[in-house]
C-alpha cells in the first residue's frame, strides 16, 4: 500500500492546520498511524505514534487521529507557531514493511 | 539515554560496495529489532531493511533486496549494512532506527549517514 499527503500547506501564525494521509489499500485502522517532523537538515522527530498518542515533551498543539471512512489519518497542530515550519510524514507498516508518506511541507507565514 | 550513531559514509562508483555501521548504546541491544530508514536528497522517507535482536530474521525493501545484506553484532552493539552493487538511486542519507518493543515504528533515529554513488 501507500500512503498519500498533500505535498505542501500554508497557514498563518496562531490559527489550526491539519496534514491528511490516506492509505490506498487495506484498513487505515487495521495498523498504526505515526507522525514526525523533520526541520531542515535534522532527523526526524517522533510527534504522534499510535494513532494519537504524544511522546513525552511533544506539547499537545500537536493531536493525531484516523478515520475509517475515508481510509486516512489527520495530524493537527493548533496554535501555529513559525518553529512549526517543516517537513511532517506519516508513517503504517503491514507485515514485515514500513511505509512512510511523501511528505508534506508546512509554510507559517 | 538512546544514541545512535552511524558512520561509514561516503563516495562511491556505480557498482562499488559500502558498509555502513551504527554504534548504539543506551539500551539492551539484545532484546530490540533494529532498522535503516534512508532518504534521497530532496525525497521522502523510505524504509531499506530490519534485523530482529537474535539476528536470526531479516527483512528488506525490494529496492535492495539482493543487494543489501543487514546484520549486527551484539557483541559490539552495533549494526551494519553492507551495501553492494550500489546505484546512483541509492544516494541518500542513511538513519539507523530503532522501534521500541513489539512495534513497528522508528521511535529513536541516528543523526544520518551520506551515502553519494556517482561517477
Amino acid at each position: 500500500f501507500i500512503l498519500t499527503q498533500p505535498h505542501s500547506v500554508s497557514e498563518s501564525p496562531g490559527k489550526t492546520v491539519t496534514i491528511s494521509c490516506t492509505r490506498s489499500s487495506g484498513n487505515i485502522a487495521s495498523n498504526y498511524v505515526q507522525w514526525y517532523r523533520q526541520r531542515t537538515g535534522s532527523s526526524p522527530d517522533s510527534l504522534i505514534y499510535e494513532d494519537n498518542k504524544r511522546p513525552s515533551g511533544v506539547p499537545d498543539r500537536f493531536s493525531g487521529s484516523i478515520d475509517s471512512s475515508s481510509n486516512s489519518a489527520s495530524l493537527t497542530i493548533s496554535g501555529l507557531k513559525t518553529e512549526d515550519e517543516a517537513d511532517y510524514y506519516c508513517q503504517s507498516y503491514d507485515i514485515h514493511n514500513w511505509v512512510f508518506g511523501g511528505g508534506t511541507k508546512l509554510t507559517v507565514l | 539515554e538512546v544514541q545512535l550513531v552511524e558512520s561509514g559514509g561516503g563516495l562511491v562508483k556505480p557498482g562499488e560496495s559500502l558498509r555502513l555501521s551504527c554504534a548504539a548504546s543506551g539500551f539492551t541491544f539484545t532484546s530490540f529489532t533494529l532498522n535503516w530508514v534512508r532518504q534521497a536528497p530532496g525525497k521522502g522517507l523510505e524504509w531499506v531493511s530490519s534485523i530482529s535482536g537474535s539476528g536470526d530474521y531479516v527483512y528488506y525493501a525490494d529496492s535492495v533486496k539482493g543487494r543489501f545484506t543487514i546484520s549486527r553484532d551484539n557483541a559490539k552493539t552495533s549494526l551494519y549494512l553492507q551495501m553492494n552493487s550500489l546505484r546512483a538511486e541509492d544516494t541518500a542519507i542513511y538513519y539507523c532506527t530503532r522501534a521500541p518493543l513489539f512495534s513497528e515504528w522508528p521511535q529513536y533515529w541516528g543523526q544520518g549517514t551520506l551515502v553519494t554513488v556517482s561517477t
